[in-house]
């Protein structure tokens, strides 16, 4: 069980846009920034946003993220075929004292 | 260029043990806040352990007591020791490499992650 929430499937149509929710607590999302990584298959994880809505080097502004409360959303954007991948949140949790992952949204274009 | 390279998984027995590196270059391991983090065949993230750069540690409840993180700065690498290994440790460990520089836990990303070396722990 994933200290983070997210829903286990998303999908959508080339060019839609879609989002992506991840639910926490006061102890992590509440008091601390929300990071998304996106998983191609068989890849390492890649860092996508961080910081609620910050994008590296190199993602699209197709790649979006924002934050509220203690939840986080991931929004993508003119949707292509090779966004298909695993998405997963994750922020700091006070309690634990490391980082939180959530369970990870397999994203589908169909 | 910063990469990181894992290496030492395997398969072994229940009970037993394994060291897991991670090769860095392009940074200072030294500098930075790094972590291991593992994925279960077909399963999420699950953080495991990290290692600041003054030298602090921690660990995923999961692992505290059998697992130690350390690293070896003239080596620029980075280690997980793990020891009496059970069959839910089997999973593709990747260290990673946290990307803000900030002195406040709660901004911590990870931006670099290694290529993962995949431990099977079955008898």
């Amino acid at each position: 069980q994933s200290v983070l929430t997210q829903p286990p499937s998303a999908s959508g149509t080339p060019g839609q846009r879609v989002t992506i929710s991840c639910s926490g607590s006061s102890s992590n999302i509440g008091s601390n920034t929300v990071n998304w990584y996106q998983q191609l298959p068989g890849t390492a994880p890649k860092l996508l946003i961080h910081s609620n809505n910050q994008r590296p080097s190199g993602v699209p502004e197709r790649f979006s993220g924002s934050k509220f409360g203690t939840s986080g959303s991931l929004a993508i954007s003119g949707l292509q075929s090779e966004d298909e991948a695993d998405y997963y949140c994750a922020t700091w949790d006070d309690s634990r004292n490391g980082p939180v992952f959530g369970g990870g949204t397999k994203l589908t274009v169909l | 260029e910063v990469q990181l390279v894992e290496s030492g998984g395997g398969l072994v027995q229940p009970g037993g043990s394994l060291r897991l590196s991670c090769a860095a270059s392009g940074f200072p391991v030294s500098s930075n806040y790094m972590g291991w983090v593992r994925q279960a065949p077909g399963k999420g993230l699950e953080w495991v352990s990290v290692i600041y750069s003054g030298g602090r540690t921690y660990y995923a409840a999961s692992v505290k007591g059998r697992f130690t993180i350390s690293r070896d700065n003239s080596k620029s690498t980075l280690y997980l020791q793990m020891s009496s290994l059970r069959l839910e440790d089997t999973a593709v460990y990747y260290c990673a490499r946290e990307g803000s520089g900030s002195s406040w836990a709660g901004m911590y990303y990870f931006d670099y992650w290694g290529q993962g070396t995949l431990v099977t722990v079955s008898s």
